[in-house]
C-alpha cells in the first residue's frame, strides 16, 4: 500500500512568514514529486513538481526533495492571504505515473 | 492551453435516479482521463483510469457497474453514477493526460458536486 502523509493542520503563519509544508511517502521506487494548491470548493491546481533530489525555486515557491528520508517538503516565502488553502503532496511511482495524493495540509496566513 | 471542462458543475438528484458527468479537454487530446472522488476533508481517491477506446481500469473497491465510465473520444469522458445514494453525494473531478505530453502531467478539470438527497 503506498502512502502519502501529510499534516492536516491547520498551519498558520503571518502575512509575509514562510510557510513550510511537509510530506513523507512511503514508496521508496517513488520518482516524481507534486505539490498541488486546492482552494475550498475547487480542483487542485499544479504549483510544481520535482524530479531529482535537491531544491527546486520557482518565484516564491521553493520544493526540496530528500529521497534517502523519503521526504518532499514545500517553502512559501513572503506568505499572502490569498495563499490560504490546501496544499496536496502527490507522487507517482514509477511504472503507472498515476499518483497518490496526501489528505492536504491546510494552511492559512493571515494579515 | 490544457483546459478540461466538467459538466454540469454542480448537481442535485433525489436517490436512485442517474447522474451523467461530462468531462471534455478543450485544446488538447487526452489518451487518458482518470476520475477522483473526494469526500470533505479528505484527499483526491483515484476511481478509475480510462483510455480512449478502451474499457475503464477501476481501483480496488470502486464499483464498475454503479459508476460507468466511457471513454468515446480522445477528448471527452463521461462517468455516470447509476441508482445513486446519499452517501455518492461528493466532489467528482476528472483530469487528462495529454497525447504525447510528460506521462507525469496530468490537467484537472473543475469538478462537479454531487448531492444526493
Amino acid at each position: 500500500q503506498k502512502e502519502v502523509e501529510q499534516n492536516s493542520g491547520p498551519l498558520s503563519v503571518p502575512e509575509g512568514a514562510i510557510a513550510s509544508l511537509n510530506c513523507t511517502y512511503s514508496d521508496r521506487g517513488s520518482q516524481s514529486f507534486f505539490w498541488y494548491r486546492q482552494y475550498s470548493g475547487k480542483s487542485p491546481e499544479l504549483i510544481m513538481f520535482i524530479y531529482s533530489n535537491g531544491d527546486k525555486e520557482d518565484g516564491r515557491f521553493t520544493a526540496q526533495l530528500n529521497k534517502a528520508s523519503q521526504y518532499v517538503s514545500l517553502l512559501i516565502r513572503d506568505s499572502q492571504p490569498s495563499d490560504s488553502a490546501t496544499y496536496l503532496c502527490a507522487v507517482n511511482s514509477g511504472g503507472s505515473y498515476i499518483p497518490t495524493f496526501g489528505r492536504g495540509t491546510s494552511l492559512i496566513v493571515h494579515p | 492551453g490544457a483546459v478540461v471542462s466538467q459538466h454540469p458543475s454542480r448537481v442535485i438528484c433525489k436517490s436512485g435516479t442517474s447522474v451523467k458527468i461530462e468531462c471534455r479537454s478543450l485544446d488538447f487530446q487526452a489518451t487518458t482521463m482518470f476520475w477522483y472522488r473526494q469526500f470533505p476533508k479528505q484527499s483526491l481517491m483515484l476511481m478509475a483510469t480510462s483510455n480512449e477506446g478502451s474499457k475503464a481500469t477501476y481501483e480496488q473497491g470502486v464499483e464498475k457497474d454503479k459508476f460507468l465510465i466511457n471513454h468515446a473520444s480522445l477528448t471527452l469522458s463521461t462517468l455516470t453514477v447509476t441508482s445513486a445514494h446519499p452517501e455518492d453525494s461528493s466532489f467528482y473531478i476528472c483530469s487528462a493526460r495529454r497525447r504525447g505530453g510528460d506521462y507525469n502531467e496530468q490537467f484537472f478539470g473543475p469538478g462537479t458536486r454531487l448531492t444526493v438527497l
